[in-house]
């Protein structure tokens, strides 16, 4: 099955430095590469997602890249605020027509971004 | 207001006891899932359903069970199988097929072993 391997596992940064987490997957089959947020006692939310025909999407501050070859892709976060502090994860899934989208979690990288 | 909802949000439970947690949607989602997050973990799967009277074991099935008879609930028993239950338990619901891959969380249920 899957494996998901997020790095590093935390993260402490300026406010206004930019953040990037990392994560490589197994299964080359994977096509779809979703990004949660999770702050402290709450549940997990989506911040972005890209899929494997498109190497790169962008939301405002939060980027995604993802690299098909090296089977890894990772999240960048520019001008961090303190309000971005939370455990993100990361996550991968093989999406079908008929198949619902049983992801497979990475460890989750607490970021802490100091004022 | 459409959402996916659990209950309770706290919830003790004796060594030897049988608890049933619960979640609902009124997304009109067909998939529902259920995942366990233990301190400082990712979220691991425990069962999921793709459609009503379905469900598949997920990566941590052992001492929990499952059952989808309306496609709006989707409720999850920790059985006293299950030797460490203590953990913060999250259902999910997403569409099925080739459309937006989003789960959509509810608010979580932490259960304790006293």
């Amino acid at each position: 099955g899957e494996n998901v391997e997020q790095h590093p596992s935390t993260l402490s940064v300026q406010e206004g430095d930019s953040a990037v987490i990392k994560c490589t997957y197994s299964d080359s089959a994977s096509n779809y590469f979703p990004w949660y947020k999770q702050e402290l006692g709450k549940r997990p939310q989506l911040i972005i997602d890209i899929r494997s025909n498109v190497g790169e999407k962008k939301d405002q501050r939060i980027a995604v890249t993802l690299n098909k070859t090296a089977k890894h892709f990772s999240l960048h976060i520019t001008e961090t605020q303190p309000e971005d502090s939370a455990v993100y994860f990361c996550a991968a899934s093989r999406r079908g027509e008929t198949s619902g989208s049983r992801l497979t979690f990475g460890e989750g990288t607490q970021l802490t971004v100091n004022p | 207001d459409g959402g996916i909802t659990q209950s309770p949000k706290y919830l003790f439970r004796k060594e030897g006891q049988n608890v049933t947690l619960s979640c609902e949607q009124n997304l009109n989602h067909d998939a529902m899932y259920w995942y366990r997050q233990d301190p400082g973990q990712g979220l691991r799967l425990i069962y999921y359903s793709q459609i009503v009277n379905d469900f598949q074991k997920g990566d941590i099935a052992e001492g929990y069970s499952v059952s989808r008879e309306k496609k709006e609930s989707f409720p999850l028993t920790v059985t006293s199988a299950q030797k460490n239950p203590t953990a913060f338990y999250l259902c999910a619901s997403s569409i099925m097929g080739g459309g937006v891959g989003e789960q959509f969380f509810g608010p979580g249920t932490r259960l304790t072993v006293l």
